[in-house]
């Protein structure tokens, strides 16, 4: 079983300008998550899709974050435009959400610098 | 809002020994509590996943225990090696699908 693909590993931008990442999760995986983990700290839980609908966003930061996830498959998670203190590794996970299986998968991560 | 607390931050240990990490949330309510590994520079890798129904999971060296009255799990590994060097999460996830982590605990197993 192929396991939560994310690109690219590794960016490094300049503040105020725009990025984005995809995640491909695993396959017949309904549910995807977006979490941002700074370093030293635990994820932090951006985002969470149910199919292509949004089931959570409160710890998005709606005026430079933005997700979507239009065919219920892969999703993409754009900055725009980027502060510094978004530096950090972005996490994307997914889980089957069936018959009591909620158990979490993540892919390898995007590791964002912004100078 | 749910606090999860992991202690201690880090820990070493020769290889060899026993050893307990430990998780503490502030809201008993949880769904569920899973346990992860992170190597340097990489994603999460699932350990152990306890329902709010079970008291402990199992999984090779690995035991998990839940309780969930005084808002606390531990992660015991067993006969511990260098390869289990890494971080170890917790994550609690509430009812309503709000999934708070700990800042973990890192392990550092000297051969």
């Amino acid at each position: 079983e192929a396991g939560v693909a994310q690109s690219p590993r590794y960016k490094i931008i300049e503040k105020r300008q725009s990025v984005a990442f995809w995640c491909n999760p695993i396959s017949g995986h309904a549910t995807l998550y977006w979490y941002q983990q700074i370093l030293g700290q635990g994820p932090k839980l951006l985002i969470q899709f149910q199919n292509n609908g949004v089931v959570d966003d409160s710890q998005l930061p709606k005026d430079r974050f933005s997700a979507e996830r239009l065919k219920g498959v892969d999703s993409t998670l754009k900055i725009q435009p980027a502060k510094l203190e978004d530096s950090a590794v972005y996490l994307c996970a997914s889980s089957l959400e069936y018959r009591g299986n909620y158990e979490q998968y993540f892919g390898p991560g995007t590791r964002l610098t912004v100078t | 809002k749910q606090e999860v607390t992991q202690i201690p931050a880090a820990l070493s240990v020769p290889e060899g020994e026993n050893l307990v990490l430990n998780c503490s949330f502030t809201d008993s309510a949880i769904y569920n509590l899973q346990w992860f590994r992170q190597d340097p520079g990489k994603g999460l890798t699932s350990l152990l996943l306890i329902q709010s129904s079970q008291r402990e999971q199992t999984s090779g060296r690995l035991n998990a225990s839940l309780d969930k009255s005084s808002g606390r799990s531990t992660l015991y590994i067993a006969a511990s090696q260098p390869g289990d060097s890494a971080t170890y999460l917790c994550a609690v996830r509430l009812s309503g699908n709000q999934f708070y982590f700990g800042t973990g605990t890192s392990l550092t197993v000297i051969p």
